[in-house]
């Protein structure tokens, strides 16, 4: 089975200041998806990014990028000139490509200080 | 992106009595819903994948005859809490995938989570 590994339980950042937050993940498989999802406190689950494990390239979705190491698994989201509105707790994902469920990390609470 | 709606919001209710949320992808058609509870500031847990005209299929350890899932359309997907008990108290959530052109795509769109309150 899959497992997806957030070692960071709270993690905190200066406003416009740059974070980032680790995702590891455990696989035998080839073909998947790996996402970012954030839950702010309304609990509503927004994606973030999403990465394909056949791209080599990294994701960027305007200040948030990841960096897909595909041979170490690890997937970590870099959110940069962080804002206030960016505090949330995310949770990192991984989809397998034959699968249809997805497995969700613990979660990591980012809190941004004025 | 797709939209997903559930309905109530929250609810509270007596114990022993049933609880019903609707989860609807309101602009796509979802052959696939899956159903999560989650609670406070934690991971969300699936419980199980519903599948248009299909029986759902559970995550070890749900039971059943509990947690009925119905999947009748491909936008309404329906759980069923029944006899809920204290312990049900939970944030139960619900997402889709959309398909485009018979394809389903990657991404899971939630809903916005029902709260349950068992008194």
């Amino acid at each position: 089975a899959q497992t997806v590994t957030q070692s960071q339980p709270e993690m905190s950042v200066q406003e416009a200041e740059t974070v980032t937050l680790s995702c590891t993940y455990d696989t035998s498989e080839s073909d998947y998806y790996l996402f970012w999802y954030k839950q702010p406190p309304s609990r509503q689950m927004i994606l973030v990014i999403r990465q394909e494990a056949y791209k080599q390239q990294n994701a960027t979705e305007n200040r948030f990028s990841v960096n897909f190491q595909k041979a170490a698994k690890s997937f970590s989201l870099k959110i940069s000139d962080s804002q206030l509105g960016d505090a949330a707790m995310y949770f990192c994902a991984y989809r397998s490509g034959k699968a249809g469920k997805s497995t969700f990390g613990d979660g990591t609470t980012l809190t941004v200080k004025p | 992106g797709a939209v997903v709606s559930q309905h109530p919001s929250r609810v509270i209710c007596k114990s022993g009595t049933s609880v019903k949320i609707e989860c609807r992808s309101l602009d796509f058609q979802a052959t696939t819903m899956f159903w999560y509870r989650q609670f406070p500031k934690k991971s969300l847990m699936l419980m199980a994948t519903s599948n248009e005209g299909s029986k759902a299929t559970y995550e070890q350890g749900v039971e059943k005859d509990k947690f009925l899932i119905n999947h009748a359309s491909l936008t309404l997907s329906t759980l069923t809490v029944t006899s809920a008990h204290p312990e049900d108290s939970s944030f139960y959530i619900c997402s889709a995938r959309d398909q485009i052109r018979g394809k389903v795509q990657e991404t899971q769109y939630f809903g916005p989570g029902t709260r349950l309150l068992v008194l």
